[in-house]
């Protein structure tokens, strides 16, 4: 079965550093890019940024260049992002996907980040 | 680079039919045949409906369709069943990014 499957709920105070996992079996984990997601509490879906595990090729939307780093280790078939100083904003729910060419089919089942102090 | 607009809300009785509307420019919607349409329950991942405008992938029922004129893409929902009742998004590719539509919360009255 082709599945993404993400890490635990974290809960972090403003200025920490945090590094989140999706971790892909039962596919070729090259072959497909990631894309990471974020839903903040009650707001709609926003794409952070897209990653080529196979040359490590990555594009991030407007709004998160600079604010986060998307990384992956092929190795171990998982996905990361992180924050190195992390902000009460950044609390939200994040997914991580599967490309299918354009289109993305297969989503992971979501870590919660809270930022509090 | 903006989101793709979509109504708040959408709404009809079960049987009925419901169209979401999605717009955006020609260099989103209207530039690429890559449109995808997402349904998403409340603490779930959102899950794919629609995929290259007009498709629809395995498993989803055939009451789903998808299409576009110009700019504008729309999600058309027919026979409303309880179980549609969710947000729907729309996505499209814009060249190198890809960008989500505002949501539409979806309900079954």
């Amino acid at each position: 079965e082709v599945q993404l499957v993400q890490s635990g709920a974290e809960v972090k105070k403003p200025g920490e550093s945090l590094k989140i996992s999706c971790q892909g079996s039962g596919y070729t984990f090259t072959s497909h890019w990631i894309a990471w997601v974020r839903q903040m509490p009650g707001k709609g879906l926003e794409w952070m940024g897209f990653m080529n595990p196979a040359n490590s090729d990555t594009r991030y939307s407007p709004s998160f260049q600079g604010q986060v780093t998307i990384s992956a280790d092929k190795s171990i078939n998982t996905a990361y992002l992180q924050w190195s100083s992390l902000k009460a904003s950044d609390t939200a729910m994040y997914y991580c996907a599967r490309s299918d060419g354009p289109t993305w089919g297969i989503w992971g089942q979501g870590t919660v980040v809270t930022v509090s102090s | 680079q903006s989101a793709l607009t979509q109504p708040p809300s959408a709404s009809g009785s079960p049987g009925q039919s419901v169209t979401i509307s999605c717009t955006g420019t020609s260099s989103d919607v209207g530039g690429y045949n890559y449109v995808s349409w997402y349904q998403q329950y409340p603490g779930k991942a959102p899950k794919l409906m629609i995929y290259e405008v007009t498709k629809r992938p395995s498993g989803v029922p055939d009451r789903f369709s998808g299409s576009r004129s110009g700019n504008t893409a729309s999600l058309t929902v027919a026979g409303l069943q309880a179980e549609d009742e969710a947000d729907y998004y729309c996505s499209s590719y814009t060249g190198s990014l890809h960008v989500f539509g505002t949501g539409t919360k979806v309900s079954v009255l």
